[in-house]
C-alpha cells in the first residue's frame, strides 16, 4: 500500500517563477492537507482540499492555490515567487469520515530552493 | 484559536536514560493532541495521539504521552533512549470537528549521548 507521495523531491527556482508542486494521497484518503516548513520551523498549514474545493485556509497570501483532483490528487502552485517561499512543502492525506478529522498521514516533502 | 509551546529547542540525553519532551498547549475547544517525529530529509511520522479516550497514551518505539488538562500538558516520555531516537519532535493540536487543520510548536530537537 502506496503511502503519500510527493514530486518533485527537490526543486530550485528563481524570484518572481512560477513553481507546482504534486502530491498523490495515500490510497483510501480523499482529503489532501498542504503545509510549509520553514528550515529550523514547525510546519505552517497552508490550505485543504476535500471534493475538489478548498476547505480550510491558513494565514497564506494569494499567491498561493491549489487544485484537487477527481483521483484525490492535489497540486500546490506558487506564483511570483520569493526568496522567503523557500522550505519544506509537505502533503499530508486523510479520510473524512462522517465530518470527523481522520489521521493525516505525511508525504516525504519537496525542498524548493528560491534564489 | 488553538497553539502548542515546546519548551526547549534542542534536548539531549544519554542512551539508555528517561527522554521528557515537553508540551503545553492551548485551545479555545476539547483538542486532539498529537506528536510527530521527522529524521532528517524526511517527511512527518505520528508517534502517537490523544482523541479523548485514555488520558495516557502509547504510541509506537516505545513512546506514550499523558494528556493533563489541568495543567494543559501533553509532554512526551520514553524510559530509555536509544540511539535511533535521534531526530526533530513535533506536537500538533487541532480540534475535534471535521478534518482539522494541525497547529504545530516549533519543534524540538532530541541529540543521544552514546
Amino acid at each position: 500500500d502506496a503511502g503519500v507521495t510527493q514530486s518533485p523531491t527537490h526543486l530550485i527556482k528563481t524570484r518572481g517563477q512560477q513553481v507546482t508542486l504534486r502530491c498523490s494521497p495515500k490510497s483510501g484518503h480523499d482529503t489532501v492537507s498542504w503545509y510549509q516548513q520553514a528550515l529550523g520551523q514547525g510546519p505552517q498549514f497552508i490550505f485543504q482540499y476535500y471534493e475538489e474545493e478548498e476547505r480550510q485556509r491558513g494565514n497564506f497570501p494569494d499567491r498561493f492555490s491549489g487544485h484537487q483532483f477527481p483521483n484525490y490528487s492535489s497540486e500546490l502552485n506558487v506564483n511570483a515567487l520569493l526568496l522567503g517561499d523557500s522550505a519544506l512543502y509537505l502533503c499530508a492525506s486523510s479520510l473524512n469520515h462522517f465530518g470527523q478529522g481522520g489521521e493525516q498521514y505525511f508525504g516525504p516533502g519537496t525542498r524548493l530552493t528560491v534564489t | 484559536a488553538q497553539s502548542v509551546t515546546q519548551l526547549g529547542s534542542h534536548v539531549s540525553v544519554s542512551e539508555g536514560a528517561l527522554v521528557l519532551l515537553r508540551c503545553n498547549y492551548s485551545s479555545s475547544v476539547p483538542p486532539y493532541l498529537f506528536w510527530y517525529v521527522q529524521y532528517p530529509n524526511q517527511g512527518l511520522q505520528l508517534l502517537l495521539k490523544y482523541t479523548s479516550a485514555a488520558t495516557l497514551v502509547k504510541g509506537i518505539n516505545g513512546f506514550e504521552a499523558e494528556f493533563k488538562k489541568s495543567e494543559t500538558s501533553f509532554h512526551l516520555t520514553k524510559p530509555s533512549a536509544h540511539m535511533s531516537d535521534a531526530a526533530e519532535y513535533f506536537c500538533a493540536v487541532s480540534g475535534r470537528f471535521g478534518n482539522e487543520k494541525l497547529t504545530f510548536g516549533t519543534g524540538t530537537r532530541l541529540t543521544i549521548i552514546p
